[in-house]
């Protein structure tokens, strides 16, 4: 079984720019969560999207939002992207929303010049 | 968001139980305890979680305190595939009582010796 897949696998953008990275959960899965890892830290959530629906939120500024489509792949969109964006992006899937396990995609690193 | 302790690195030898530790003092009575791991240049892999009693599965058992204040992630024989920084994370709960997020911390690099 395919497992979570995300793309872009790397990415450099300016600041300044707009990003929109993507991710596919394991077939069955409902729900997706997106974190963000800065070099040398743990990951950081970011959002959570349960049956379309935005469930939770971490805090990061406006310039992120997301959205999950009706076949429950989901959108990561940066604006306005800072150098502090720099960072691996991961997306993780599970099939509910409090399932115990997460299963983590490899990740979109996006360098900011 | 509940936060827990962990040692910034271990050492250990190929074919040897490794412990790792996780305090957790201010765990409340709903807070599942889970540990996961990240492989060099690889998203989170989940290894194991719990609530109150001991747990094994195929990768590693998850001992937990009486009190819930402390867990023991072991792995009974160490191997070279098994150096990553592994993560002790109480589940959050975000909204509702029914979603959840998870809080990692910085985690414990496992070095694994030939």
């Amino acid at each position: 079984d395919a497992g979570v897949t995300q793309s872009p696998t790397h990415l450099i953008k300016t600041r300044g720019q707009h990003v929109t990275l993507r991710c596919s959960p394991i077939s069955g899965h409902k729900s997706v969560s997106w974190y963000q890892q800065v070099l040398g830290q743990g990951p950081q959530f970011i959002f959570q999207y349960y049956e379309k629906e935005e469930r939770g939120r971490g805090n990061f500024p406006d310039r992120f939002s997301a959205r999950q489509f009706p076949n429950y792949s989901s959108e990561l969109n940066v604006n306005a992207l800072l150098l502090g964006d720099s960072a691996l992006y991961l997306c993780a899937s599970s099939p509910g929303s409090w399932e115990g396990e997460q299963y983590f995609g490899p990740g979109t690193r996006l360098t900011v010049t | 968001d509940a936060k827990t302790t962990q040692p910034n690195s271990m050492e250990s030898n190929e074919e040897e139980p490794v412990h790792l530790p996780c305090n957790h003092s201010t765990i409340s009575g709903t807070d599942y305890i889970h540990w996961y791991r990240q492989l060099p240049s690889q998203g989170p892999e989940y290894v194991i979680h719990g609530l109150t009693s001991n747990v094994n599965n195929r990768m590693a058992s998850l001992a937990i305190a009486e009190d819930r204040k402390s867990s023991t992630l072991i792995l009974h024989r160490a191997t070279l595939r098994d150096a990553a920084v592994y993560y002790c994370i109480l589940r959050d709960v975000i909204s509702g009582g029914s979603n959840y997020k998870l809080t990692f911390g910085k985690g414990t690099l496992l070095t694994v010796n030939p």
